[in-house]
């Protein structure tokens, strides 16, 4: 149990576009679900906390604008990455919540912006 | 402020011998600590956790040793295999409402054959 999917896994974008990244738990209700970037050789950085049914919790330092997160159900989440630009291509992880499995991650996705 | 760190990004052993990935913290408020495999392009993968009222977790060839007096925690892998080189972060929350992750850098290990 406690799976999570993210989609897609991997994509390549033109500058200026926008991107958006699903994270689904298929198996669980999740209430919280968290958004995570990854550069090279670096750890997880939390960008940001999602509810369902609220608005989301952004990091210090993390442009609300530019990364629009939606939790409209409690098993999906979506980060849109809008206008995009060649420095927001990194790795972006999604996790959910749940009590009895803790933190359960999406397999990634990998954005490259040309 | 990099409340949970890895000071080793890397760390290379023989394969069948142990392997000690190290962590420590500064956030006294920390209060469950997780350590996590993961491969590239591929998100983490969760391997063994520790609560803070317990000193040593053990689950097959996994065990994380707690020193809350020092803030540090290990991983001990024993015996490694090849199959367990990965890059593996230690994590830790305050248990509550809302509560997040906080990794740490990371340790890339490799076992050699």
């Amino acid at each position: 149990g406690a799976v999570v999917s993210q989609h897609p896994s991997w994509v390549i974008c033109k500058s200026g576009t926008s991107v958006k990244i699903e994270c689904r738990s298929l198996d669980f209700q999740a209430t919280t679900m968290f958004w995570y970037r990854q550069f090279p050789k670096q750890s997880l950085m939390l960008m940001a906390t999602s509810n369902e049914g609220s608005k989301a919790t952004y990091e210090q330092g993390v442009e609300k604008d530019k990364f629009l997160i939606n939790h409209a159900s409690l098993t999906l989440s979506t980060l849109t990455v809008t206008s995009a630009h060649p420095e927001d291509s990194s790795f972006y992880i999604c996790s959910a919540r749940r009590e009895d499995y803790g933190y359960t991650f999406g397999s990634g996705t990998r954005l490259t912006v040309v | 402020d990099q409340q949970v760190k890895q000071n080793s990004p890397s760390l290379s052993v023989q394969e069948g011998r142990i392997s000690i990935l190290n962590c420590d913290y500064t956030n006294s408020m920390f209060d469950y600590f997780l350590w996590y495999k993961k491969y590239p392009a591929e998100g983490p993968t969760f391997l063994i956790s520790i609560s803070s009222i317990k000193d040593k977790n053990e689950d097959g060839r996994f065990t994380v040793f707690l020193n809350k007096s020092a803030k540090h925690l290990s991983l001990h892998i024993v015996p490694s295999q090849p199959g367990d080189s990965a890059v593996y972060f230690c994590a830790a929350i305050v248990q509550g409402s809302g509560s997040r992750l906080t990794f740490g850098e990371g340790t890339q290990l490799t076992v050699n054959p």
